[in-house]
């Protein structure tokens, strides 16, 4: 069974400036996929971005990327140009592609001050 | 852009009475799934359905739960007889299907926010 570790339960930043949020993963799989999934207040989950397993170089986004480390099995989300409206719970995600399913990290709250 | 929806957004029910929480998945989509995400808690898998059949079930989806695709655009969560603990956001998902992660990505509906009370 996977587990996804977000070891951060809460944090802020400053409006303009950079966060990172930390997850971490445990598999015996060798094919999966990555998420970060966005839930603002009105709890709807909305997909942030991924990663595929296979792949190297890292996902990016817009102002969001990832820094995917395979063997470290860390897959962490960095926001640039922090904004208001990235207020919400963050979520990391494990899809494994033979289940089928994801497991879900504990989330991040994240504020972003103004 | 196409997105999955759900109704209703919030269902209030009595212990013991049946619910049915109904999605409209992506209309290209083959995979569907339900989640459940308990008040401050993380988001759980309950079952995934492909080709009219649950593929998978974690050990919540128990004798309660059941899912049905009544017809070519709806896919129904039924509870039987709900409890106190059932209360939860209750998360439909689709995906188109197989290899890739773009085919392969759940995408979430809004969520029904049941209380059972």
């Amino acid at each position: 069974a996977q587990t996804v570790t977000q070891s951060q339960p809460e944090m802020s930043v400053q409006e303009a400036e950079t966060v990172t949020l930390s997850c971490t993963y445990d598999t015996s799989e060798s094919n999966y996929y990555l998420f970060w999934y966005k839930q603002p207040p009105s709890r709807q989950m909305i997909l942030v971005i991924r990663q595929e397993a296979y792949k190297q170089q890292n996902a990016t986004e817009n102002r969001f990327s990832v820094n995917f480390q395979k063997a470290a099995k860390s897959f962490s989300l960095k926001i640039s140009d922090s904004q208001l409206g990235d207020t919400a719970m963050y979520f990391c995600a494990f899809y494994n592609t033979n289940a089928g399913k994801s497991t879900f990290g504990d989330g991040t709250t994240l504020t972003v001050k103004p | 852009e196409p997105e999955v929806t759900q109704t209703p957004s919030h269902q209030v029910t009595q212990m013991g009475q049946e619910v049915i929480l109904r999605c409209v998945p992506i209309s290209n989509h083959l995979y569907f799934y339900w989640y459940r995400q308990i008040l401050g808690q993380k988001v759980e898998f309950l079952v995934s359905f492909y080709n009219n059949e649950i593929s998978e079930k974690s050990e919540i989806f128990d004798d309660q739960f059941s899912v049905e695709r009544p017809d070519g655009s709806n896919f129904t969560l039924k509870i039987r007889s709900t409890k106190l603990e059932d209360s939860a956001m209750y998360f439909c998902a689709s995906k188109e299907g197989l290899a890739g992660v773009i085919r392969d990505t759940q995408y979430f509906g809004p969520g029904t926010r049941l209380t059972v009370l």
